[in-house]
C-alpha cells in the first residue's frame, strides 16, 4: 500500500532543547496529520494540516508545538522547547482527502525520548 | 470519556480458530477505520469502511452507522495475527481520526 516515511526513527533529546520530526507523506495526498502515542495507550490525534495550514488541533497540540510543509519538502512536528511529557512515539500520516477517500496511512513512528 | 470503546482489551486465540473484536462508538462518525499494530509499532491498514461489510482474506469488517458500532472477524488466526488492533472513528469531519483503547491479540500455537 501507499507509505509514509519518517525520519528518525529513535531521537533522544534533553529537556528544554528543540525537536524537529520529519515525514515525507504519500506523494499525490493532500492532508496529513500527527498523532501521539504513549506506550502502551491508544493514539491520540494532534494535528492536520492542508493547503498550507493548521485546520485543527487538540489540545495535545501545546503552544511549543508547530507544523509546517515548506514547498512541497518534508512535513515537520517542531518542539520547542521539549518538555518530559513529550516523551512517546509521534506518528505522521496522510490522506488524499476528498470525499472519494479520507483514508489515513501512517508512517512507522518516530520514538522521542525526552531526557 | 471513551468515546471509541474496544472490547475485548486482551483475547488470546489457538491457531485455526475464530474470534471477533469490537468497536462501539458514543460518537457521530461516517467512516472507520481499523489497523494492526505489530511489536515493533507499526500500523497496517486493515479497512476503511462506510456503512456495510468489507471482506479480505481471513478478515471480514462490518460498520453500523445506525447503531454506531463495527466488528473486525478474524477466521483461521495465524501466529502473524498477533499484535494490538485498533478501530478508529472520523469524528464526522473526516479530517482526523479518534483511535480505540485497542485489543492485543495474542495466537498461539
Amino acid at each position: 500500500g501507499p507509505k509514509v516515511l519518517q525520519i528518525p526513527s529513535h531521537q533522544i533529546i534533553d529537556m528544554g532543547q528543540m525537536v524537529t520530526l520529519n515525514c515525507d507523506p504519500v506523494s499525490n495526498h493532500l492532508y496529513f496529520y500527527w498523532y501521539k502515542q504513549i506506550l502502551g495507550q491508544q493514539m491520540e490525534f494532534l494535528v492536520n494540516f492542508y493547503n498550507g495550514k493548521v485546520m485543527e488541533k487538540s489540545k495535545l497540540f501545546k503552544d511549543q508545538f508547530s507544523v509546517e510543509r515548506p514547498d512541497g519538502s518534508y512535513f515537520t512536528l517542531k518542539i520547542q522547547p521539549t518538555a518530559l511529557e513529550d516523551s512517546a512515539v509521534y506518528f505522521c500520516a496522510s490522506s488524499l482527502g476528498n470525499w472519494a477517500s479520507y483514508e489515513q496511512y501512517f508512517g512507522p513512528g518516530t520514538r522521542l525520548t525526552v531526557l | 470519556g471513551d468515546q471509541v470503546k474496544q472490547s475485548p482489551s486482551a483475547l488470546s486465540l489457538q491457531e485455526g480458530t475464530n474470534s471477533a473484536l469490537r468497536c462501539n462508538f458514543s460518537i457521530a462518525t461516517t467512516t472507520v477505520q481499523w489497523f494492526l499494530q505489530n511489536p515493533r509499532g507499526s500500523l497496517m491498514n486493515l479497512f476503511y469502511l462506510v456503512p456495510g461489510t468489507k471482506e479480505n482474506g481471513r478478515l471480514k469488517s462490518t460498520f453500523n452507522s445506525k447503531e454506531s458500532y463495527s466488528t473486525l472477524h478474524i477466521r483461521d488466526a495465524q501466529l502473524e495475527d498477533s499484535g494490538t488492533y485498533f478501530c478508529a472513528a472520523d469524528g464526522g469531519s473526516g479530517n482526523k481520526l479518534i483511535f480505540g483503547t485497542g485489543t492485543l491479540l495474542s495466537v498461539k500455537p
